[in-house]
């Protein structure tokens, strides 16, 4: 079956820009993730929803940073006013369980390269 | 959160098993150990999973010491496929969510 899809693979931004990143979960899974990886790094959890609520955004950096799942489905990660810093690989995934003592394993996606110049 | 350490790297070589450590000797009775890998420019992929009991799947196995302070996850016969960076994982318990925090994991190289 299809898994978690992200678009772009790609994205080039000039300093300053806005930036919209998209992730398609996998169908009817409840919990969707982000993550930021860097270079060399292992991903670092940015935001959590379960369906559209979101319900931790401790790891977004800065205000700079906004997500949302509107229909509980899709869901778009925005940076606004991109910083040579926001450049790393933002990835996306999605489980079947919520809640704390859920042990359904996370599916990620192939990510979106960001790269601020 | 417990914090799990992992050798910065390994090599291996083609045919013969992979046998990847991890400490976590902070960890608590209810929380589990995951295992993922990350291979070149794809996204981690979820190898297993395990509480207290071994387990093994099509990819590999978990073994995991009876005081649960460490485990290894084993690939019985390594292909060059296999290199990847590989995450031994403890799953927070006080979350809203089940996220995953990763630490710097192992990166694998399986030789010819």
């Amino acid at each position: 079956g299809a898994g978690v899809s992200q678009s772009p693979r790609y994205k080039v931004a000039k300093r300053g820009q806005d930036v919209a990143l998209r992730c398609d979960p996998i169908s009817g899974h409840v919990s969707l993730f982000w993550y930021q990886q860097a270079l060399g790094q292992g991903p670092e959890f940015l935001t959590y929803f379960q369906n559209e609520a979101q319900l931790d955004k401790s790891g977004l950096p800065s205000d700079r940073f906004f997500a949302e799942r509107p229909e509980g489905s899709v869901s778009t990660l925005k940076i606004q006013r991109t910083q040579q810093e926001d450049s790393a690989v933002y990835l996306c995934a999605s489980s079947s369980g919520q809640g704390a003592h859920s042990n359904s394993p996370l599916h990620f996606g192939n990510g979106t390269r960001l790269t601020v110049t | 959160d417990a914090k799990t350490t992992q050798p910065t790297s390994m090599d291996c070589a083609e045919g013969r098993a992979a046998n990847l450590p991890c400490n976590h000797s902070t960890i608590s009775g209810n929380e589990y150990v995951y295992w993922y890998r990350q291979i070149h420019s794809q996204g981690p992929q979820y190898i297993i999973h395990g509480l207290k009991n071994n387990e093994t799947n099509e990819m590999a196995s978990l073994i995991i010491t009876e005081d649960r302070k460490s485990s290894t996850l084993i690939l019985p016969h390594a292909t060059l496929r296999d290199t990847a960076v590989y995450y031994c994982i403890v799953r927070p318990r006080n979350n809203a969510g089940n996220m995953l925090t990763f630490g710097g994991g192992t990166r694998l190289m399986v030789k010819p």
